[in-house]
């Protein structure tokens, strides 16, 4: 089963805009992950935010968190044709519980 | 090695066969889980191992999967009388603290016909 819930499905942005992605998920969470994927092989971990932070950045990425309304979004700043992949998100309600993983968005950054 | 390392990186089988799917994890960790994943769609959890005992195996689909990690380090996915549904990129990660961002491999891309 898959908890996480991204929005939108796919995205296509010129090079230099800023791309949003949303996600919302079911259950409470002790943190929530974001991860990236190339053509459809391994994830590359970008970001933890945990339940009791509301936003965290790293470099031209910008998370924040809504437990209140559970949702998450991931805003990556001045994209790149680069930044083209596919973006999930992933929640555990902590401990050793595995990751539960949304269905993702497809970033499309055109040159 | 430096990262998850997953053998082999396609496997084309014939339905009915029976496959193994190879996962090396970061030295150290004592975490590892494998996940599935079909086209379009987000990773599916199968299975977790904390060192070498499978602390959550909640995830696999039926009786035809198994999975082992004997010395707490290399783990394999095991597949018997292989279906066409099975056909998906399974995917390795380990982590040294459990939850707290995972590093995958690269997957095995398998391919039942």
């Amino acid at each position: 089963s898959q908890q996480g819930e991204e929005d939108p499905q796919a995205l296509s942005i010129q090079e230099g805009e800023n791309a949003t992605m949303n996600c919302s998920y079911k259950t409470s969470i002790n943190n929530l992950q974001w991860y990236r994927q190339n053509s459809g092989r391994g994830l590359v971990h970008l970001i933890l935010i945990r339940s009791n932070e509301r936003e965290k950045h790293s470099g031209r990425l910008r998370v924040t968190l809504d437990t209140s309304k559970k949702s998450s979004s991931l805003l990556i700043t001045a994209s790149r044709a680069a930044d083209t992949a596919s973006y999930f998100c992933a929640t555990t309600p902590g401990g050793n519980t595995p990751l539960v993983f949304g269905k993702g968005t497809r970033l499309s950054v055109i040159a | 090695g430096a990262g998850v390392s997953q053998t082999p990186s396609n496997k084309v089988t014939e339905k009915g066969k029976y496959v193994e799917l190879r996962c090396d994890p970061i030295s150290g960790h004592t975490a590892l889980y494998w996940y599935r994943q079909s086209l379009g769609q987000g990773p599916e959890f199968l299975i977790y191992f904390q060192g070498t005992g499978a602390a959550d195996d909640s995830g696999l689909p039926n009786d035809r999967f198994f999975a082992v990690r004997p010395e707490g380090s290399v783990s394999t996915l095991k597949i018997q009388r292989t279906e066409r549904g099975d056909s998906a990129v399974y995917l390795c990660a380990s982590s040294s603290t459990g939850g707290w961002g995972y590093t995958f491999g690269s997957g095995t891309r398998l391919t039942v016909v």
